[in-house]
């Protein structure tokens, strides 16, 4: 199974472009998460989705927005990139049935925003 | 404030040596409990998760992990390392039990380097 797929693998950016990055599961996992890491501060949330349709703000959400049309996508966009957005990106899904504490994570998108 | 502690940031053994990550965490009830690795260029694997019952739990890889409410700890340990352990570990805890409304706080994250 592929879990949880992410693109692109790494990005380089210019500063004040915009970018997408995707996130799409195969779980029908309830929640989807977008997590950044940097050196030093492990994870934080940027945003995150309960259920299709709905959205929250997370520990560091400005700069960033998200939307969930469906269940199986969480697209994650940087309306105009700052430098201080260099970070590796995971998104993350959880919500099983049986199991809704746990999440999953995916391989990560590096991005560097020169 | 409420925290997720790896007291360590990197941890070198040796291949066959026995291992302990430790991890603390200050909130106000039990959350529930993960720890996580990541090899390089990776994304995060869980390794285990406690959430309530044996304080003890067993996880992937040969790892351990036991909870101890008086300490606020959740030490994560192996008997006896392998360079495939090489990695980095993170703790994580989780608020809101049984509801996919709480989100993880991580740790910072200990990296372990292990010696042939």
């Amino acid at each position: 199974t592929a879990g949880i797929t992410q693109a692109p693998t790494s990005q380089i950016l210019a500063a004040g472009r915009s970018m997408t990055l995707r996130c799409t599961q195969d779980m029908r996992h309830n929640a989807m998460y977008w997590y950044r890491q940097d050196l030093g501060l492990g994870l934080r949330l940027i945003h995150y989705s309960n259920t299709a349709g709905t959205t929250g703000k997370g520990e560091v959400p400005d700069g960033y927005s998200v939307s969930r049309a469906n269940t199986d996508d969480f697209p994650l966009t940087l309306a105009s990139a700052v430098p201080s957005q260099t970070s590796v990106y995971f998104c993350a899904s959880g919500g099983e049935r049986g199991d809704t504490d746990t999440q999953y994570f995916g391989p990560g998108t590096r991005l560097t925003v020169l | 404030a409420q925290s997720v502690t790896q007291p360590d940031i990197h941890i070198t053994v040796s291949e066959g040596a026995s291992l302990e990550l430790r991890c603390n965490y200050s909130y106000g009830a039990t959350p529930y409990l993960f720890w996580y690795v990541q090899s390089p260029g990776q994304g995060l694997q869980l390794l285990l998760k406690y959430f309530s019952g044996d304080t003890l739990v067993q996880g992937i890889k040969g790892f351990e992990a036991e909870f101890k409410r008086s300490q606020s700890s959740f030490n994560l340990r192996k008997p006896s390392v392998h360079w495939s352990d090489a990695a980095e570990y993170f703790c994580a805890v989780k608020l809101v039990r049984g509801s996919t409304l709480g989100r993880l706080y991580f740790g910072r994250g200990t990296q372990l380097t292990v010696w042939p």
